[in-house]
């Protein structure tokens, strides 16, 4: 079955470093790629995605790649802020038939926090 | 922009009792999923619907039942509730096409407490 491996958290980072969490996957097929963030007490929010190897998700500052030669779909920032704070996962779609819709299967999860 | 809504946002119940979790979703959304977050935990798909038929079904008690109703809103009925069953459950929704956005966009929750 599909299956995804996050790197072990918790994660702290002093504010405008670096980071970098890792995302590993499993997968028949060609799944679309997501990560998620969850600020404490609110829902998932959609950070990114990639629906085909090579494809780069962007937003707010995040990246991640979609590696399929690695299975790998790392996130990365170059200056985190202590507003990005929160739990990320990463996620994986299945794509049947080259329709990309499905149920999610989630990484565990990975706490960041950032101090000023 | 109109979200999913989830209701009720808290529940308290006791072991043995039922519950209704409702999800109402993005307006012209015809694809309902429901996950169950465990403290601490990762989201775990639970079932879902596209156009008012179950879709797929994963890790859902026999004692749960859900369904999509006419309007797309979609309701999860848990019976003889369990201390195990105390968690963040989740709706989303999304409108897959062919090779189109498949982004599923999340409700607040639901926490559910037994006691």
């Amino acid at each position: 079955g599909n299956s995804v491996t996050q790197m072990e958290g918790p994660v702290t980072l002093s504010e405008e470093a670096f980071l970098t969490i890792n995302c590993t996957y499993t997968a028949t097929g060609y799944p679309s790629l997501f990560w998620y963030v969850q600020y404490p007490g609110e829902g998932l929010q959609l950070l990114l995605k990639a629906t085909k190897a090579d494809d780069k998700g962007s937003n707010k500052g995040f990246e991640a790649t979609y590696r399929k030669e690695t299975t790998s779909f790392h996130l990365e920032k170059g200056s985190v802020q202590v507003s990005d704070s929160a739990v990320y996962f990463c996620a994986l779609s299945a794509n049947a038939g080259g329709t990309s819709y499905g149920k999610l299967t989630f990484g565990q999860g990975t706490i960041l926090t950032v101090h000023p | 922009a109109a979200g999913v809504i989830q209701s009720p946002r808290h529940l308290i119940k006791e072991k043995r009792e039922t519950a209704t979790l409702k999800c109402y979703p993005i307006p012209r959304h015809d694809t309902v999923y429901w996950y169950q977050q465990g403290p601490g935990q990762d989201p775990q798909f639970l079932i879902s619907f596209y156009e008012k038929m179950q879709s797929d079904k994963g890790s859902i008690p026999d004692r749960f039942s859900a369904q999509q109703f006419s309007d797309y809103h979609s309701e999860l009925n848990m019976s003889s509730l369990e201390l195990g069953d105390s968690a963040l459950y989740f709706c989303a929704s999304s409108r897959p096409r062919d090779g189109r956005d498949d982004e599923q966009f999340f409700g607040p929750g639901t926490r559910l407490t037994v006691l």
